[in-house]
């Protein structure tokens, strides 16, 4: 079945620490996002990809950096410098320009102690 | 500020009856909205969408209704089930523009029994 993967489902960190999400579709998507959830907040874009070695920041970008060497994988990377990485973070993805429908996988809960 | 508002953080129905969700938005360019429903701890999953053009869209016990004058639009469940308890996102989106999704802080709803 085609679908998006995304690892871990839970993680912990210490302050100060680098922590890469994965984030790996099947489903022949061109663009790719990342969001985060919050409680209260709904979710808010981090970063959005619509081809392969090209990104764009979101609304909340600081703190974060991804990468798109392949059209099959979107990792985030969670770095020190964000101030309040606790979150559930979510991938999805979508065909492409045209294409309305995001398909979101099944998130990442991140927990810095 | 925010583009898309969903006002109700809760709505509490009873089995049987009618649940309405509503959104505003403030951009006119969106072109096309969609509703996701989540729950705890799972990505979101699609349930409905209406293009600009229209201002109804049904798919069995879910309508859409989109008023562009007024910016709004509503999400009708009939009649509501216990299962529908969740958090439902509205969204909104330019379709050809290849911008991410704007999503609202989304509104919890609880079916009794």
């Amino acid at each position: 079945d085609g679908g998006i993967t995304q690892s871990p489902k839970y993680l912990f960190r210490k302050e100060g620490q680098n922590v890469t999400l994965s984030c790996e579709q099947n489903l022949n998507h061109d663009a790719m996002y990342w969001y985060r959830q919050d409680p209260g907040q709904g979710l808010r874009l981090i970063y959005y990809s619509q081809i392969v070695n090209d990104f764009q920041k979101g609304d909340i970008a600081e703190g974060y950096s991804v990468s798109r060497e392949k059209k099959e994988s979107f990792p985030l990377t969670v770095t020190s410098a964000q101030k309040n990485p606790t979150a559930f973070y979510l991938c999805a993805s979508k065909l492409g320009n045209g294409a309305n429908v995001l398909t979101f996988g099944a998130g990442s809960r991140l927990t810095v102690l | 500020d925010q583009q898309v508002k969903q006002n109700s953080p809760s709505l509490s129905v009873q089995e049987g009856r009618i649940s309405i969700l509503n959104c505003d938005y403030t951009n006119s360019m969106f072109d096309y909205f969609l509703w996701y429903k989540k729950y705890p701890a799972e990505g979101p999953t699609f349930l409905i969408s209406i293009s600009s053009i229209k201002d109804k869209n049904e798919d069995g016990r879910f309508t859409v209704f989109l008023n562009k004058s007024a910016k709004h639009l509503s999400l009708h469940i009939v009649p509501s089930q216990p299962g529908d308890s969740a958090v439902y996102f509205c969204a909104a989106g330019q379709g050809q523009a290849g911008t991410a999704l704007i999503f609202g802080k989304g509104t919890t709803l609880s079916v009794s029994s």
